[in-house]
């Protein structure tokens, strides 16, 4: 079942402007992590933030985490036409379970 | 350089054929994961394994097959029972372990019905 929900299904911006997605999950995590999809290619872990984490930043990246209410946000600041992919959230539940869930991922666009 | 195979890259399928996609890892990880992508959704576990000669049946097992072997090799058949088979099939790996450690993902397998 599918425990992630991104937010939104598509997102088209301008090349240097910063692109914020949403992620939410139903249950206690232990942690969420984030992936990028190219066009027919396969998912590339960007950044995994964990349960007791609110922020996290890795290079133009920056995730945050509201465990009290369920949800995550990624945010790339100064976009570029290079980011354009899919963007998908894996939540891990707590409790011991390794297997991640995986949300429908937005679709970034980011024009020249 | 490690990393996940999956081949053939585009595969075509007959009406009552089984199909069997490669997936070949050189990270030493010890699970394994089968994942379906149809077009704008997100991932649907097919089978996972987490040691060798042991898996697991995911959300949608239904109509596939998996076997375990080898460490290294994780092959996925699509039998003729899976109805509709168009999608485009991922392969991944992790290290096992508790605290759910980040997944390497292969390139895919793009499935079509002849």
């Amino acid at each position: 079942s599918q425990q992630g929900e991104e937010d939104p299904q598509a997102l088209s911006i301008q090349e240097g402007e910063n692109a914020t997605m949403n992620c939410s999950y139903k249950t206690s995590i232990n942690n969420l992590q984030w992936y990028r999809q190219n066009s027919g290619r396969g998912l590339v872990h960007l950044i995994l933030i964990r349960s007791n984490e609110r922020e996290k930043h890795s290079g133009r990246l920056r995730v945050t985490l509201d465990t009290s209410k369920k949800s995550s946000s990624l945010l790339i600041t100064a976009s570029r036409a290079a980011d354009t992919a899919s963007y998908f959230c894996a939540s891990h539940a707590s409790g011991g379970s390794y297997i991640p869930t995986f949300g429908r991922g937005t679709s970034l666009i980011v024009h020249p | 350089d490690g990393g996940i195979t999956q081949s053939p890259k585009y595969l075509f399928r007959k009406e009552g054929q089984n199909v069997t996609l490669s997936c070949e890892q050189n990270l030493n990880h010890d699970a394994m994961y089968w994942y379906r992508q149809d077009p704008g959704q997100g991932l649907r576990l097919i089978y996972y394994s987490q040691i060798v000669n042991d898996f697991q049946k995911g959300d949608i097992a239904e109509g596939y097959s998996v076997s375990r072997e080898k460490k290294e090799s994780f092959p996925l058949t699509v039998t003729s029972a899976q109805k509709n088979p168009t999608a485009f099939y991922l392969c991944a790996s992790s290290i096992y372990g508790q605290g759910s450690q980040p997944q390497h993902f292969g390139d895919g397998t793009r499935l079509s019905i002849l």
